[in-house]
């Protein structure tokens, strides 16, 4: 069966600092990979999408990365804020799946003063 | 614009009961998509629409209907809920294309006892 196993699956720092969020997945082959954040009572948002043949898409503070060959990917978020407290989402399209997606269960990010 | 709205934002029934969950998009997209949220799980598709008029089951539609009632409009109904139907529901919207942006609403909580 398809998966999507993200880590780890939750996460503290403080303000300003960075971090890496992970993603592992078994779809294969897959069109598209896509990171959403979710803030809480509220529906996902695209953040980056990437596909098999690109390494790594950045929107803002939020840079994304792609291996294929290991099935990995990454989101690093620099100078982290408070507004970056959310739930972040790894979602695979794999290749003839038509419209179904195979979303990670997410990272809980909480970014404190 | 509104984007993907759905109705009600809370809702709590009782076990046997029905309720119908509506969702409307106004970036004229083609394709609609029903989702539920549990704790500890990724998004799991109940129901989608890949163009008006037309409607297909996800990975979990057992207990649920659908009803494309025109492009705009995507509603989910519970025929007769049960407890393990306690989730948030999702609503998303899409053009269909490949590299397609799913955009998702607020959400749905409903609680059934």
């Amino acid at each position: 069966k398809n998966q999507v196993e993200q880590s780890p699956q939750s996460l503290i720092i403080l303000e300003g600092k960075n971090c890496t969020l992970q993603c592992n997945y078994t779809v294969s082959p897959f069109s598209n990979l896509r990171w959403y954040k979710q803030d809480t009572g509220r529906g996902p948002v695209s953040l980056t999408i990437m596909t098999f043949s690109e390494n790594t898409k950045s929107n803002g503070r939020y840079t994304a990365t792609l291996d294929a060959d290991t099935k990995q990917s990454s989101l690093h978020i620099t100078a982290s804020q408070l507004s970056d407290s959310a739930s972040y989402i790894c979602v695979v399209r794999p290749t003839g799946g038509g419209n179904k997606l195979t979303f990670g269960t997410g990272t809980q990010l909480k970014v404190e003063l | 614009n509104a984007g993907v709205t759905q109705t009600p934002k809370f809702q709590v029934l009782k076990t046997g009961q029905s309720m119908t969950l509506q969702c409307a998009q106004d970036m004229n997209h083609n394709s609609m998509y029903w989702y539920r949220q549990d704790p500890g799980m990724g998004l799991r598709l109940i129901y989608y629409s890949a163009s008006e008029g037309t409607t297909d089951k996800g990975e979990v539609p057992n207990g649920y209907n659908v009803s494309r009632l025109n492009k705009r409009e995507f509603s989910l109904r519970l025929e007769s809920a049960a407890p393990s139907q306690t989730s948030v529901y999702f609503c998303a919207s899409s053009t269909g294309q490949v590299q397609e942006t799913q955009y998702f609403g607020p959400g749905t909580r409903l609680l059934v006892l």
